[in-house]
């Protein structure tokens, strides 16, 4: 199972918006709707963000938002802060009955 | 609170193995399945596989599956993930991270430093 594919890298300024692309197969992206997003900081555990594709786990500010289209997922963070910089990670379930994650992408707060 | 708490850093030679542990409280253990993930220094996380808590089956990555033994203890509500043969590619932080029930990864393990190195 061969990873999803993310931008290495994406960057903004604070109060702008970004988007994150995360592009699989029919497989597993294309197949489900289980495609999650972690915010992964240096030296601390992952968090998820979005589950279910648009889903937001109590807490999770709603500056963090999620979209599916076809093979592709994508994850938008409006009103950029600097809190948010950290690597991101998408994920999804796949028709092997297993996960997946993409390479991750690192964003960072000009 | 669910707390996720992993057994501490090794150190291990080419073709060992080692055994990660991963104690949980704050919930039922049995009604949440548990995933393992790893992340080699400078890249992504990669799946290793899922164990049911309550009844014990087990999906391996494909990648993993000959060498990856997943075990569950309900009496201590603790999970275990032994990789054998070691070699140098799998230093790595080892990460147990509890299914949420809706296809994703709620909660997680501070993370466990494996190093190989002979």
């Amino acid at each position: 199972q061969s990873a999803l594919t993310q931008p290495a890298s994406v960057s903004g300024s604070p109060g702008q918006s970004i988007t994150i692309s995360c592009t699989g197969t029919s497989s597993d992206l294309g197949a489900y709707d289980y495609v999650s997003w972690y915010q992964h900081p240096p030296g601390k555990a992952p968090k998820v963000i979005i589950y279910g594709v648009t889903n937001r786990p109590s807490g999770v500010p709603d500056r963090f938002s999620g979209s599916k289209s076809g093979n592709t997922a994508s994850l938008t963070i409006s009103g950029l802060q600097a809190e948010d910089e950290a690597d991101y990670y998408c994920s999804s379930y796949t028709s092997s009955s297993s996960w997946v994650f993409g390479g991750g992408t690192k964003v960072t707060v000009l | 609170q669910v707390q996720l708490v992993q057994s501490g850093a090794e150190v291990k030679k080419p073709g060992a193995s080692v055994t990660v542990s991963c104690k949980t409280s704050g919930y039922t253990f049995g009604m949440y399945k548990m995933h393992w993930v790893r992340q080699v220094p400078g890249q992504g996380l990669e799946w290793m596989g899922i164990i049911d808590t309550s009844s014990g089956s087990i999906a391996y990555a494909q990648n993993f599956q000959d060498r990856v033994t997943m075990t569950r203890d309900t009496s201590t509500s603790t999970v275990y993930m032994e990789l054998s043969s070691l070699r140098s590619e799998d230093t790595a932080v080892y990460y147990c991270a509890r299914d949420n029930r809706a296809w994703s990864q709620d909660y997680w393990g501070q993370g466990t430093l494996v190093t190989v190195s002979s």
